[in-house]
């Protein structure tokens, strides 16, 4: 299936330590996106990756760092984890380029619960 | 700082009835998305409008753009249960393609 796909989809761990989500397109896409979910349904672009290359880096602790292997994928790593961070983690991937809709896909979330 | 209302927060609605969500912006856009949620979910897309004046319509919805009034309608025609879900407009600010506002979501629910 051509799809964007992200794991874990659930993750519940301590206050503390440190997790990494992980998010993969087959989409043939340039662009890669994490989002934050909060529990009112907000949501916020945290970071883009075009071409491995970070093109949005919002005002976002950094204890989150992004990391971008190739243009297929693009993994989150939290370090010490706050019960603020609990939220859903969505992924998302488009083509970039003013010539083009840059419609955005998005993955399932991952569903992190600090405790 | 682009700024992205939609109302209302929250809908509720008779099958059978029309209805409009609203999007406003507070920045020149030039690509307006929809998107749809549903409990537990991800985002689907539903809707991209590239222009002024551009109309869309799948189904029972069409979603238009009018970029000088820096506003974009959903409307909802003759609404059928399948429908409730959260719907978000995302906003681009011209020049910066990628970079996505959200709207704070409409939550519809259409009863029978």
């Amino acid at each position: 299936d051509t799809a964007v796909s992200q794991t874990p989809k659930y993750l519940v761990t301590q206050m503390g330590n440190d997790k990494s989500i992980k998010c993969e397109q087959n989409l043939g896409h340039d662009t890669m996106y994490w989002y934050k979910q909060d529990s009112k349904k907000f949501l916020k672009i945290m970071f883009s990756y075009n071409n491995k290359e970070l093109i949005i880096n919002e005002t976002v602790p950094n204890r989150f760092s992004p990391k971008s292997p190739d243009k297929a994928h693009l993994n989150l790593h939290i370090n010490s984890l706050e019960l603020g961070d609990s939220a859903v983690y969505f992924c998302a991937s488009s083509h970039f380029g003013a010539g083009g809709d840059n419609e955005q896909f998005f993955g399932p979330g991952t569903r992190l619960t600090v405790l | 700082e682009l700024k992205v209302e939609q109302n209302p927060l929250f809908l509720s609605m008779q099958e059978g009835k029309n209805y409009t969500i609203y999007c406003n912006y507070s920045t020149t856009s030039d690509r307006l998305y929809w998107y749809r949620q549903d409990p537990g979910k991800s985002l689907e897309s539903l809707f991209v409008l590239l222009s002024n004046g551009a109309v869309k319509q799948e189904g029972r919805l069409m979603a238009s753009l009018d970029t000088k009034a820096r506003l974009s309608t959903l409307h909802i025609t003759a609404a059928v249960h399948d429908l409730s879900a959260t719907y978000f407009c995302a906003v681009a600010p011209t020049g910066t393609a990628s970079k996505l506002t959200f709207g704070t979501g409409t939550r519809l629910q259409v009863t029978l």
